[in-house]
């Protein structure tokens, strides 16, 4: 069983497109994340969600729209796509925040999103 | 922001040989950690050490961390082909703060 699984792995579209991404983890966790990923492997920390709350959002365009349904749903929505948008999008889990629980993080598999 | 930063950014070794990548990073920490990543996977929990820890292990893995110089290594002995990988060390703060992630260095390691 996939523990962190997102949909759809690939991903390929027009700018000006609005696209999601989906994720689910069966971890039974309370915090979610999104991370992109750069073309050189660079990783950023996106949004942080803690039981459906947004607790982090760092300086992303409001073009990107993080959504949790419930505790194990965080979806990623991305409206008016650009070029730069380009990228593999991870989404992550862990109990509790991480610096308080010290915590490791669970990834799924990523999203590559190309933009054309 | 990015804080750690891993040297070097590319590793070619042979299998049998001890490989050692180290991070350094600019702030305080409350916590480091190690992820490996496969190629076209996501990143896979390694190993933890808290700020009051000086070294940890965890099967071929030795972890070691200088608060005093902003650092630490990771050393992978008697290293395997399957365990070429990008290995990224990451950092929290304290309080809320999430995983500040470094830029990764990349294990070759032919059979």
């Amino acid at each position: 069983d996939t523990a962190v699984s997102q949909t759809p792995k690939y991903l390929v579209t027009q700018m000006g497109n609005d696209k999601s991404i989906k994720c689910e983890q069966n971890l039974g966790h309370d915090t979610m994340y999104w991370y992109k990923q750069d073309s050189k492997k660079f990783l950023k920390i996106m949004f942080s969600y803690n039981n459906k709350e947004l607790i982090i959002n760092e300086t992303v365009p409001n073009r990107f729209s993080p959504k949790s349904p419930d505790k194990a749903h965080l979806n990623l929505h991305i409206n008016s796509l650009e070029l730069g948008d380009s990228a593999v999008y991870f989404c992550a889990s862990s109990q509790g925040e991480v610096s308080l629980w010290a915590s490791p993080l669970h990834f799924g598999n990523g999203t590559r999103l190309t933009v054309t | 922001s990015q804080q750690g930063e891993e040297d070097p950014q590319a590793l070619s070794i042979q299998e049998g040989e001890n490989a050692t990548m180290n991070c350094s990073y600019k702030t305080s920490i409350n916590n480091l950690q190690w992820y490996r990543q496969n190629s076209g996977r996501g990143l896979v929990h390694l190993i933890l050490i808290r700020s009051n820890e000086r070294e940890k292990h965890s099967g071929r893995l030795r972890v070691t961390l200088d608060t005093s110089k902003k650092s630490s290594s990771l050393l992978i002995t008697a290293s395997r082909a399957a365990d070429t990988a990008s290995y990224f060390c990451a950092t929290d703060n304290g309080g809320y703060s999430t995983l500040t992630f470094g830029k990764g260095t990349m294990l070759l390691v032919s059979p």
